[in-house]
């Protein structure tokens, strides 16, 4: 049972548009989410991340959304480079003091000169 | 700026043989944690070790793989012996979160790419 679901598993989009990448979460216990993205052969990298008690978390060029209610995350990233072309993944973790982070299978971003 | 060192970073080993990657944590980082990666999944948790005490190991195949953090610091995972399955990403992450308390972001090494034949 998957808890943490990123249904596109590919995106395209070009360059200067926005980048919109979704996330959804079965398990209400979840309360801190955190976006990262990976390129081929590394490590994937900590983008940005967000409380349950917000909804709303920026960084730049990057940001995060989420909507509790309807258990749904979601990373903006404006304007998109082609540096960004890579995998996203999404994570949540479920508090409590052993964080525990679960992934989504992750998204290709690719963004087009 | 402060990295998870990993090593190999590319392991390639013939099946029923044993294997070991190592892991460097960020300085100061008290929780450590070993994924594996499969191809067109997200990372998924193997061991946590708060400290040199394993917190999770829940998913770990205890019959063939085993982790040590000795002293605390760096950090040990072994498969023996290497199955065709087990080829993936291993993947090494360090938090500076303590018991009970946050923050909650994890920092990942480069991973080693394990090839089993």
């Amino acid at each position: 049972d998957q808890q943490v679901k990123q249904n596109s598993p590919s995106l395209s989009v070009q360059e200067g548009r926005i980048s919109i990448l979704n996330c959804d979460y079965t398990n209400s216990m979840f309360d801190y989410f955190l976006w990262y993205k990976k390129y081929p052969a590394e490590g994937p990298t900590f983008l940005i991340s967000i409380s349950s008690i917000k909804d709303k978390n920026e960084d730049g060029r990057f940001t995060v959304f989420l909507n509790k209610s309807a258990k749904h995350l979601s990373l903006h990233i404006v304007p998109s480079q082609p540096g960004d072309s890579a995998v996203y993944f999404c994570a949540a973790n479920s508090g409590g003091s052993n964080y525990k982070l679960t992934f989504g299978k992750g998204t290709l971003l690719t963004v087009n000169p | 700026e402060a990295e998870v060192a990993q090593s190999p970073r590319y392991k390639i080993t013939e099946k029923s043989q044993a294997v070991a990657f190592w892991c460097d944590p960020i300085s100061g980082h008290a929780t450590l944690y070993w994924y594996r990666q499969i191809l067109g999944q997200g990372p998924e948790l193997l061991v946590q070790f708060q400290d040199e005490s394993v917190v999770d190991d829940s998913q770990l195949p205890k019959d063939r793989f085993s982790a040590e953090r000795l002293k605390g610091v760096d950090s040990t995972l072994k498969i023996q012996p290497a199955e065709l399955g087990d080829s993936a990403m291993y993947l090494c992450a360090s938090s500076a979160g303590i018991w009970g308390q946050g923050p909650y972001e994890q920092y990942f090494g480069p991973g080693t790419r394990l090839t089993v034949t």
